[in-house]
């Protein structure tokens, strides 16, 4: 069974801490995600890499950075977590085909509390 | 700005039929997506519509008017299981995924 694999499900963490969120794919997938999801908001996109030691700034980069050193790992990094980071984060992956439905296969999320 | 609307919570009756309406002001379109989200899991692809005109996948089904900016889906026989978010994405010009903020659906019996 194909995978989307987030590291922690719950994570409580401290104003200022440095915060890693993992996410592995099994399925060989050039793309991976980013996003954040809030109540009564979409998902937002927060970074993304079409391959290995590529990244891309999504639509609301300011506080993360990522990292990825091979094809089936992904990281988010909250240098200095905030509050207002506090949120749920899931990690997705697709194959690179830019036509098509071109599928994103989700983690089942992290939930980071910032306190 | 890009938006996708759809109804924040919906409620319907075991066995009956319920619509999820999305509808999308975008720049460019590229397809339209929905996903389900079981509470505390990961989104799960549904459908994806890019032609005008109804998809059909066993109870569920989906439909697109690009000019009109609307899609629906169509659950048909909802069981208890179906209570879940529904997500909406359009995918735009530039193949990047703009997200509406889901309908939760609970399915009474």
């Amino acid at each position: 069974d194909v995978k989307v694999t987030q590291s922690s499900r719950y994570l409580v963490k401290r104003t200022g801490e440095k915060v890693f969120l993992e996410c592995v794919q099994d399925m060989d997938h050039e793309n991976m995600f980013w996003y954040r999801q809030d109540p009564g908001l979409g998902l937002r996109l927060i970074y993304f890499s079409y391959d290995v030691k590529m990244k891309e700034k999504g639509d609301i980069p300011e506080g993360y950075s990522v990292s990825r050193e091979k094809k089936e790992r992904f990281s988010l990094i909250l240098e200095s977590a905030s509050t207002n980071q506090t949120s749920m984060y899931l990690c997705a992956s697709s194959f690179r085909t830019g036509g098509g439905a071109n599928v994103l296969t989700f983690g089942a999320g992290s939930r980071l509390t910032v306190l | 700005g890009q938006n996708i609307d759809q109804p924040t919570e919906m409620t319907a009756t075991e066995g009956a039929i319920v619509q999820i309406n999305c509808t999308y002001q975008t720049s460019g379109f590229n397809g339209l997506f929905w996903y389900q989200q079981h509470a505390g899991e990961a989104p799960t692809f549904l459908s994806y519509n890019v032609l005008d005109g109804l998809e059909e996948k066993g109870r569920f089904s989906s439909f697109l008017s690009r000019s009109k900016g609307y899609s629906y889906l169509l659950l048909k026989e909802l069981q208890m299981k179906d209570s879940a978010s529904y997500l909406c994405a359009v995918r735009d010009s530039n193949y990047q995924l703009i997200w509406g903020a889901g309908t939760k659906l609970i399915i009474k019996p």
